[in-house]
């Protein structure tokens, strides 16, 4: 199974800052990667897909990039909205698909 | 509009079963493929089992493997998931999604499952 490796666990920005978050796979995942963001009591909702595509309706500020084993998320100027819990996804070589642990980003 | 409503879950005593449903809407359900990710109280994301748009075939995370059913009904538009023996590690709230255009680009809103005594 492929093991997916999420860094920071946790990260607290100030508005408009810049924030990254990493996730390394085991085996090269052919940019097979997506990244979600997950609010308080609601559902995961995708936001990056195969690495760098963003999905309709994420504003700009999110961009992905990546290949091989690493990839990253950066949120371009850190909004309120942005609170929440960002998980990556593998869907190189499945099943099983496998999720990063999760990255909580907080305003500081 | 897409929509993925889940129902079924609740409280289960341990070794005992419990079926979800997740009733779709908005797209052509027999043409995709259908999933169910769970996520344990505080914990994260853990994909649980998947099915072809026929149903012909299923795919199932070790540890639910000989105790899940994953299932479809094409012409009801459903999905389901045939939980028995179940563990108190197995508490988690159950998600369906799908995958449109996207890995998993559209989600339920969730069903709790609590498996205690």
């Amino acid at each position: 199974d492929i093991q997916m490796t999420q860094s920071p666990p946790s990260l607290s920005a100030s508005l408009g800052e810049t924030v990254s978050i990493e996730c390394r796979a085991s085996e090269d995942i052919y940019s097979n990667l997506a990244w979600y963001q997950q609010k308080s009591g609601k559902s995961p909702q995708l936001l990056i897909y195969y690495a760098s595509s963003l999905q309709d309706g994420v504003p700009s500020r999110f961009s992905g990039s990546g290949s091989g084993t690493q990839y990253s998320l950066k949120i371009s100027g850190m909004q309120p909205e942005d609170e929440g819990v960002y998980y990556c996804l593998q869907g190189s070589k499945y099943p099983p698909f496998t999720f990063g642990s999760g990255t909580k980003l907080e305003i500081k | 509009e897409v929509q993925l409503v889940e129902s079924g879950g609740g409280l289960v005593q341990p070794g005992r079963s419990l079926k979800l449903s997740c009733a779709a809407s908005g797209f052509t359900f027999s043409n995709y493929g259908m999933h169910w990710i769970r996520q344990a109280p505080t914990k994260g994301l853990e994909w649980v089992a998947s099915i072809s748009p026929s149903g012909g075939s299923t795919y199932y995370r070790d540890s639910v493997k000989g105790r899940f059913t994953i299932s479809r009904d094409n012409a009801k538009s459903t999905l389901y998931l045939q939980m028995d023996s179940l563990r108190s590690e197995d508490t988690a709230t159950y998600y369906c999604a799908t995958v449109l255009g996207a890995p998993f680009d559209y989600w339920g809103q969730g069903v709790m499952v609590t498996v205690s005594s």
